[in-house]
């Protein structure tokens, strides 16, 4: 069982480039989620989805565009990529809203 | 969402219980009580959930006072693989799913 997958695990971009990163979740969930993670800093939330077809702004969701066409798939975008997005990505999944979320082991992107 | 304050750092002895508190004074009566943890870079890992009773399971037990104003998380018996980042966050059940992290608590336990 793979529970979250992310893809790809590291990636290095140039200021301008564009890119999207693939969130796949096996377990039937309903809810999906993209949080960023900075150093020091807890997770901040960016977009989430409540079903397939779905999708909502979280706290910090500017420069960022996601779309859920499967229910088991969250993409996530960067249309034009900026230093200020480097960061750790975090992908995670729940059945409900109330249920737990299940993470993947993040997306380390760098943006030079 | 409540807003939830912990103590940036604490150290436990290996073998000993850990306890983590979290204050949530502004909670209001339909916001659970969240813990996750986070090990090194890793995702987080969900702990355990309450409302006001207490809860314990297979890692860990969530004691919330009666007044639900703060909350503490009780690793039984601590071990290094413990070592990590623990989380305590507040949140309406029927809110969608969204969880607000704060600074969290960085748990070290030591040999």
């Amino acid at each position: 069982n793979a529970g979250v997958t992310q893809t790809p695990k590291f990636r290095v971009l140039k200021t301008g480039q564009s890119m999207t990163l693939l969130c796949a979740q096996d377990m039937n969930h309903e809810y999906m989620y993209w949080y960023r993670q900075d150093p020091g800093m807890g997770l901040r939330l960016i977009h989430y989805s409540v079903g397939e077809g779905t999708t909502a702004k979280g706290e910090v969701p500017d420069g960022y565009n996601v779309s859920r066409l499967k229910k088991q798939n969250f993409l996530l975008g960067l249309e034009s990529a900026a230093p200020s997005q480097t960061s750790v990505y975090f992908c995670a999944s729940s059945y409900v809203g109330n249920q737990p979320q299940h993470f993947g082991d993040g997306t380390r992107l760098s943006i030079l | 969402d409540a807003k939830t304050t912990q103590p940036p750092s604490m150290d436990c002895a290996e073998g000993r219980a850990a306890n983590l508190p979290c204050n949530h004074s502004t909670i209001s009566g339909n916001e659970y009580v969240y813990w996750y943890r986070q090990i090194h870079s890793q995702g987080p890992q969900y702990i355990i959930h309450g409302l006001k009773n207490n809860e314990t399971n297979e890692m860990a037990s969530l004691i919330i006072t009666e007044d639900r104003k703060s909350s503490t998380l009780i690793l039984p018996h601590a071990t290094l693989r413990d070592t990590a980042v623990y989380y305590c966050i507040v949140r309406a059940y029927n809110q969608g799913g969204k969880l607000i992290f704060g600074q969290g608590t960085e748990l070290s336990v030591k040999p």
